[in-house]
């Protein structure tokens, strides 16, 4: 039973095109993250929800937009990707809206060419 | 922003030794968590430490909030432990981070055979 689950895990596609990533907890959790991880393996936030609200948008380009129809889904739609979109791309989720222990998913893999 | 600095960047090792990785962050946490990232880049939790001391078998960690540390040892390596490893931390920010860790640049760690 994956406890934070991303699909799809690799993803590789043309510059201009619109993709989605998904993901699912299983944990019961209210607060899920989306995280971009990119090529030289920096970590770096870019949304959160909270039980269906948006509590944290970092600087994203707005052709970045996350959606999240109830707590234990949130999705990320990128439109017009681009070269630089190319990265690993990590939902998370915790209990709680404060702090506690962050669950990582296994990763997406974008590839733009 | 806090500042989140990992040291040593590299480390090689043979298997059978021990290590001791530093975290070092610039404000007050309410939330510090170690990571091992894999070769197959999944995202493991090792340990949820905003203070004190704990241990899981050759790992324990230790954080030192007031001085604004914490390190991670690792005894007795193995091959599988290799990978990155990353600090990441929460500030204390009054309610308003929602969870939000700020990610060390990583120690990648090789132990060899």
């Amino acid at each position: 039973d994956t406890a934070v689950s991303q699909t799809p895990k690799y993803l590789v596609t043309q510059m201009g095109n619109d993709k989605s990533i998904k993901c699912e907890q299983n944990l019961g959790h209210d607060t899920m993250y989306w995280y971009k991880q990119d090529s030289k393996k920096f970590l770096k936030i870019m949304f959160s929800y909270n039980n269906k609200e948006l509590i944290i948008n970092e600087t994203v380009p707005n052709r970045f937009s996350p959606k999240s129809p109830d707590k234990a889904h949130l999705n990320l739609h990128i439109n017009s990707l681009e070269l630089g979109d190319s990265a690993v791309y990590f939902c998370a989720s915790k209990k709680g809206r404060g702090t506690g222990e962050l669950f990582f998913g296994e990763g997406s893999r974008l590839t733009v060419l | 922003g806090i500042q989140v600095e990992q040291s040593p960047p590299d480390l090689i090792l043979q298997e059978g030794a021990n290590s001791t990785l530093r975290c070092n962050f610039s404000d007050s946490v309410n939330n510090l968590q170690w990571f091992h990232q894999n070769p197959w880049g999944q995202l493991i939790n090792l340990f949820y430490i905003p203070s004190g001391t704990k241990q899981n078998g050759r790992l324990s960690a230790t954080t030192v909030a007031t001085e604004r540390y914490s390190l991670l040892y690792i005894s007795s390596s193995q091959t599988t432990d290799s990978g990155v490893y990353f600090c990441a931390v929460q500030p204390n920010a009054g309610g308003t981070s929602y969870g939000k860790l700020t990610f060390g640049q990583g120690t990648i760690l090789t132990v060899h055979p």
